[in-house]
């Protein structure tokens, strides 16, 4: 079952505008991480935010965490065309072994 | 430092077949973690496995198994293929799955059953 819901399903920006996804997730957590995909290709890990954390940066993403909402943000500044790919964020909790990941958001720069 | 390593990376079998992907994590990652990703049913959890112990497994039925060895190498077996069995499967390695620590994936492997 999943986990988490990504919102919006799809965006479509231009370059160098800024991009907002996110993520809704329904049980505790321990973790929670996001992932970037391209087309065919393997998952790419962007960054980890742990359940005591609010906010993380890295280079041009900067991830929130409310867990009291069970949700968090990924935000992409200043987007290239080379971001456009799917993002997905993916849940751990204590003991349980996995990830549970989202549907997925379709980010699409435009050049 | 070498990422994660799927073999073999597309692969066609026929119904009935069976398969085996293999998966090599980095380097002193203990722990090995297989998903299937379907674009009907997205990431799905098959199994992980710590030091050559199943910890967890996911809701696929017993066609689908597991193991890892004691270099951390970890072989998926998927038996009896079914058409619905076509997917990307992706291996995952990390230090330890729980314990804030980061999880990697490899590019994957591509089935297709026909």
């Amino acid at each position: 079952s999943q986990q988490g819901e990504e919102d919006p399903q799809a965006l479509s920006i231009q370059e160098g505008e800024n991009a907002t996804m996110n993520c809704s997730y329904k049980t505790s957590i321990n973790n929670l991480q996001w992932y970037r995909q391209n087309s065919g290709r393997g998952l790419v890990h962007l960054i980890l935010i742990r359940s005591n954390e609010r906010e993380k940066h890295s280079g041009r993403l900067r991830v929130t965490l409310d867990t009291s909402k069970k949700s968090s943000s990924l935000l992409i500044t200043a987007s290239r065309a080379a971001d456009t790919a799917s993002y997905f964020c993916a849940t751990d909790s204590l003991s349980n072994y996995k990830l549970t990941f989202g549907k997925g958001t379709l980010l699409t720069v435009n050049p | 430092k070498a990422g994660v390593t799927q073999t073999p990376r597309y692969l066609i079998k026929t119904r009935g077949q069976q398969v085996t992907l293999s998966c090599s994590p980095i380097s002193g990652h203990r722990s090995v973690s297989w998903y299937q990703q379907t674009p009907g049913q997205g990431l799905q959890f098959l199994f992980e496995y710590f030091s050559e112990t199943q910890r967890n497994k996911g809701n696929f039925p017993g066609r689908f198994s597991g193991r890892q060895f004691s270099n951390s190498r970890s072989e998926m077996n998927v038996s009896t293929l079914e058409l619905g069995d076509s997917a990307l499967y992706l291996c995952a390695s990390s230090l330890d799955v729980i314990s804030g620590n980061t999880i990697y994936f490899g590019e994957g492997s591509w089935l297709t059953v026909v």
